[in-house]
């Protein structure tokens, strides 16, 4: 079964630097799927960013980018300029590729405060 | 638009109240889901539907009841709840169902707070 690690159950970083919260994933499989979600106090999961292992390139969505390790199972992600509206908890979900795969394995989550 | 919506945002219920919560999507995606999410947890997988047809049931007790009446709409019969089902629950839906390729992100709606008495 896969299983995605979340190692910082809580970080904080001041407003305007630059935060990178870890996550780590384990399974046997070559294609996959992997996202960052963000849920903020108002409690709705937001999609921040996702990456498919198939490709090499670091995904990147504006101030949110990942750094994919996909032999060390390793997929950080990296938030540039951080705001007060970044402060959430961070999940990292892992999902297999392929019909019929439809379940999402969460982390446990690493709660982010951000500090003006 | 990617947006799920869900309704009520709050309910209060009695254990032997029959209630049901309601997810609504207009993005054409295939697959919609339920999940329970406790305080500070990730959210926990209870059902999926796709094309319409319960594909996956977590082994949910009987008293959730979901129900997929159309593409764009999922809902939760609860009845004889427990305390411990107090929690929020969330609705996501996503592009993909049988044969689906690519876009496998799911959407979540706010979710519905859940407090049972």
């Amino acid at each position: 079964a896969q299983t995605v690690t979340q190692s910082q159950p809580e970080m904080s970083v001041q407003e305007a630097e630059t935060v990178t919260l870890s996550c780590t994933y384990d399974t046997s499989e070559s294609d996959y799927y992997l996202f960052w979600y963000k849920q903020p106090p108002s409690r709705q999961m937001i999609l921040v960013i996702r990456q498919e292992a198939y490709k090499q390139q670091n995904a990147t969505e504006n101030r949110f980018s990942v750094n994919f390790q996909k032999a060390a199972k390793s997929f950080s992600l990296k938030i540039s300029d951080s705001q007060l509206g970044d402060a959430a908890m961070y999940f990292c979900a892992y999902r297999d590729s392929g019909a019929g795969s439809y379940q999402l394995t969460f982390g446990k989550g690493t709660k982010l405060s951000v500090i003006p | 638009d990617t947006e799920v919506t869900q309704t009520p945002k709050h309910l209060v219920m009695g254990m032997t109240n029959k209630k049901s919560l309601k997810c609504e999507q207009h993005m054409g995606h295939r697959a919609m889901y339920w999940y329970k999410q406790k305080a500070k947890k990730p959210p926990e997988l209870m059902f999926v539907y796709s094309y319409e047809k319960l594909s996956i049931n977590e082994s949910v007790p009987s008293r959730f009841s979901p129900e997929c009446p159309n593409s764009s709409l999922l809902n939760l019969h609860l009845h004889a709840l427990q305390p411990e089902d107090s929690a929020l629950y969330l609705c996501a839906s996503s592009q993909d169902g049988f044969g689906g390729t690519g876009f496998y992100e799911q959407y979540f709606g706010p979710g519905t707070r859940l407090t049972v008495t």
